[in-house]
């Protein structure tokens, strides 16, 4: 039982190139939730997803954008990276509406340059 | 949501209690208080939530006045391992979208 995964845990762009970044649970749970975190600063919202096929904005959609074609999976795409993008990124699920935890993957650390 | 205030640091030697303020005083009557934590960049994990009374689990004791206005994270014997930062959050329990964490008060637990 792994939880949540998140694949690569780090990584290196230059200005312009694009990547996805992949999010896995187990857990079989409903909502799923990018969020980026810049140095010293608390995490913010990129996008979630509150079921197979479903993706919503947050407090920062902008630059990126989202897919969640299987349950367990919820990636995060950079079509153009900029060096403003260059943070942690987070996943997080959550059991349904009523559940009052979120479960966090490890991170991406990820540099544009 | 409602906004929180946390101080920005704190210190505890290692064994005593840590006792961690948040301020809420816009809460509303349906949101409940959530203590998060981040230990070295690694994702936050839950530690308790609350909505009136005091709770209680293995990892800590929250304190809510009465007035709801603010509140207190306890762990009761700290360790090294505790140094973290420590978010408060108040959400309404049923709204199913994110949580909103701000900068968050960062413990360092001395030994």
């Amino acid at each position: 039982n792994a939880g949540v995964t998140q694949t690569p845990k780090f990584r290196v762009l230059k200005t312009g190139q694009s990547m996805t970044l992949l999010c896995a649970q187990d857990m079989n749970h409903e909502y799923m939730y990018w969020y980026r975190q810049d140095p010293g600063m608390g995490l913010r919202l990129i996008h979630y997803s509150v079921g197979e096929g479903t993706t919503a904005k947050g407090e920062v959609p902008d630059g990126y954008n989202v897919s969640r074609l299987k349950k367990q999976n919820f990636l995060l795409g950079l079509e153009s990276a900029a060096p403003s993008q260059t943070s942690v990124y987070f996943c997080a699920t959550q059991n349904g509406v009523r559940s009052y935890e979120q479960y966090f993957g490890p991170g991406t650390r990820l540099t544009v340059t | 949501d409602a906004k929180t205030t946390q101080p920005t640091s704190m210190d505890c030697a290692e064994g005593r209690a840590a006792n961690l303020p948040c301020n809420h005083s816009t809460i509303s009557g349906n949101e409940y208080v959530y203590w998060y934590r981040q230990i070295h960049s690694q994702g936050p994990q839950y530690i308790i939530h609350g909505l009136k009374n005091n709770e209680t689990n293995e990892m800590a004791s929250l304190i809510i006045t009465e007035d709801r206005k603010s509140s207190t994270l306890i762990l009761p014997h700290a360790t090294l391992r505790d140094t973290a930062v420590y978010y408060c959050i108040v959400r309404l329990y049923n709204y199913g979208q994110n949580f909103v964490f701000g900068p968050g008060t960062r413990l360092s637990v001395l030994p």
